[in-house]
């Protein structure tokens, strides 16, 4: 079985752009979160999405966004880009939707930097 | 939000040596993840613990979800040189807007 995979690897953007990340799931599983990761803050949760709907939310501004397609596919879209979004942007997958303790699995990342 | 102390920070160790990393909390959580990170590629799941007290063995890995529900430890026995990496704890919590939180990692160096 294929594993989560991300689109793109690397991506390079200025200050003020948007960019959309794209996260593909385990295949069979619903629900998808994502994670920003930098050297400062660590690993931290930005939403989870299942069954198209996004179930929760970490801490995040307004700027950061998602959604998920009918085929749990989803993706990441950060809009007005600051310096300190420069972070490696992870995506996760499982079956069932968090709460139910189900393990996720991770993406290889998308590693944005923003100049 | 939700804070996991993991420990230590980073581990200094010659091959075949066992090692040991924890985590502990102030908050309860429901479900004990270990993971390993290699540079610029995602964690890997390594253990998942469920219940309170359970013991977990992955090949050399161990690792055990405390009783109180606020730790974990992992241990890795006879270390090998792949065993580099960074470790990552995540505890899901049983309630709240994170749903699920890191510890800061523990980086392991192997001596050949």
């Amino acid at each position: 079985k294929a594993g989560v995979t991300q689109t793109p690897r690397y991506l390079i953007k200025t200050r003020g752009q948007q960019v959309t990340l794209s996260c593909s799931p385990i295949s069979g599983h619903r629900s998808v979160s994502w994670y920003q990761q930098t050297p400062g803050q660590g690993l931290q949760f930005l939403f989870e999405y299942f069954s198209e709907t996004q179930r929760n939310k970490g801490n995040f501004p307004g700027r950061f966004s998602g959604r998920q397609f009918s085929n749990s596919r989803s993706e990441m879209n950060v809009s007005t880009l600051e310096l300190g979004d420069s972070a490696l942007y992870l995506c996760a997958s499982s079956y069932k939707i968090l709460r139910d303790s189900d393990t996720q699995y991770f993406g290889p990342g998308t590693r944005l930097t923003v100049l | 939000g939700q804070q996991l102390n993991q420990s230590p920070q980073s581990m200094f160790i010659q091959e075949g040596e066992d090692v040991s990393m924890n985590c502990t909390s102030s908050s309860i959580f429901n479900t004990w993840l270990w993971y390993k990170q290699d540079p610029g590629e995602g964690p890997v799941l390594l253990i998942a613990l469920y219940k309170a007290g359970e013991l977990t063995s992955n090949g050399r890995l161990t690792a055990q979800f405390g009783i109180t529900r606020k730790d974990s430890f992992l241990n890795i026995s006879a270390s090998i040189p792949s065993d580099v990496g960074i470790y990552f704890c995540a505890g899901q919590i049983i309630q709240g807007a994170q749903k699920l939180v890191f510890g800061q990692g523990t980086r392991l160096t192997i001596n050949p």
